[in-house]
Order: C-alpha cells, then structure tokens, then sequence
C-alpha cells in the first residue's frame, strides 16, 4: 500500500468554480502535512502547511481529517494562473517525506 | 537567505562522462535531500543527509554518488550513467521541504 494517495485528475475547471483535492495516506502517525504546487518544468513549490485546526490563505483552505487519514485542499473562486499539478506531502517522521502522485488542474477561460 | 540554489540549470553528458550536480542552502537546515523526477510523475526520493551524514540511501544504483561536503553545500556525482537517468535532478532542503530549482539531465 501506498504511503500517500493522491487522485492524479485531470480536474479542467472553469474560472471561477471552486475545485477541491483530497490526498490519504497510511501511516497514522505521520506528523506534518503540505501541499505544494509544482508547474511545468519547475519546481514544486510549497502552497501550504496543513494543520490539524484547517488554515486559510486567500482563495485556499487546507484540512487535515487525522480520523480518517486524509488532507484536502479547496481552492475558490479559480483563476487561470491556478493551472499546475498539486502535490500532498506527508512528513512520516524523522527525514521521510512521501509524496502523493500530484493532481494535475487546468482553470479554462 | 531563504533558497535553494542549484548547479547546473542543464547538463547533458554522454554514458562516459563523469559530471557532479551541486546544491548550496543557507538556511542552517540540517537535513538535505537529493530526489529525482520523470515527467508526470512526482519526485523520488534518493539520499538525504543529515547533520551531513548520509542517513537515508534509497537503493540508488552506485553511479550515483552523493557528497555532503559541509552543512549548506550538496553535491551528487555521476559517472557512467543511462540514458533512462535523464530526468529534472531536485535537492530540498528541510524544514517543510524548500526546493532548488533542479538541474535538468539529458544523457545521451
């Protein structure tokens, strides 16, 4: 089993919808959470932490579900700069950081 | 200081070459990372160092190897590598993962 799984997508939205990822993973114990945006031929750059209380910045939400094991992230109101592959990464301690598979957005005019 | 820097942007080298990749923080992180990524695909994980030692080795084949020479500088050597190894080469460092830009391999 995977440590972390991701839907790979492709999610194409509309400017404007509001669109939403969700990311499990598998060990209960994992500590810390992230999602990161990487666009084409670039680097993945972090979006967020994700915290157990959920966190906002701007049109992005962030949710961590310890329970159930997953993380999601909401993005409203989406522009076409939002387009790139977003990728959940869970820290299972130590050094270990795990990687989902990256879902990949296209916002369309 | 907050970044990771990279050396080279590109490198192309052919099957008998022998090349070094080179990462540099100055952060005062700890731990750094070498990951490898294909295209579509999220990046894998292949050494991290911390405290400058060599604490995770993921199966890497030997033609890569990797250098901790001090806290902030990460270098990963390459020698005699295969065309299947050209990929986007990225080093992280931690805390939550700041990433270099990463040098993008063609192998010939």
């Amino acid at each position: 089993r995977k440590e972390v799984e991701q839907d790979p997508g492709p999610f194409n939205v509309p400017e404007g919808a509001t669109v939403a990822f969700n990311c499990t993973y598998s060990n209960s114990a994992s500590q810390s959470f992230f999602w990161y945006r990487q666009d084409c031929r670039k680097e993945p750059k972090l979006l967020m932490s994700v915290y157990s209380s959920g966190n906002e910045d701007g049109r992005f939400t962030a949710q961590l579900n310890r329970a159930s094991q997953y993380i999601s992230l909401l993005i409203r109101d989406s522009k076409l700069s939002d387009s790139a592959t977003y990728l959940c990464v869970v820290n299972g301690g130590g050094n270990q950081f795990y990687f989902g598979t990256g879902t990949s957005l296209t916002v369309i005019p | 200081d907050t970044e990771v820097t990279q050396t080279p942007k590109h490198l192309v080298m052919g099957m008998t070459n022998k090349k070094s990749l080179k990462c540099e923080q100055h952060m005062g992180h700890r731990a750094m990372y070498w990951y490898k990524q294909k295209a579509k695909k999220p990046p894998e994980l292949m050494f991290v160092y911390s405290y400058e030692k060599l604490s995770i080795n993921e199966s890497v084949p030997s033609r890569f190897s990797p250098e901790c020479p001090n806290s902030s500088l990460l270098n990963l050597h390459l020698h005699a590598l295969q065309p299947e190894d050209s990929a986007l080469y990225l080093c992280a460092s931690w805390d939550e993962q700041f990433f270099g830009p990463g040098t993008r391999l063609t192998v010939l």
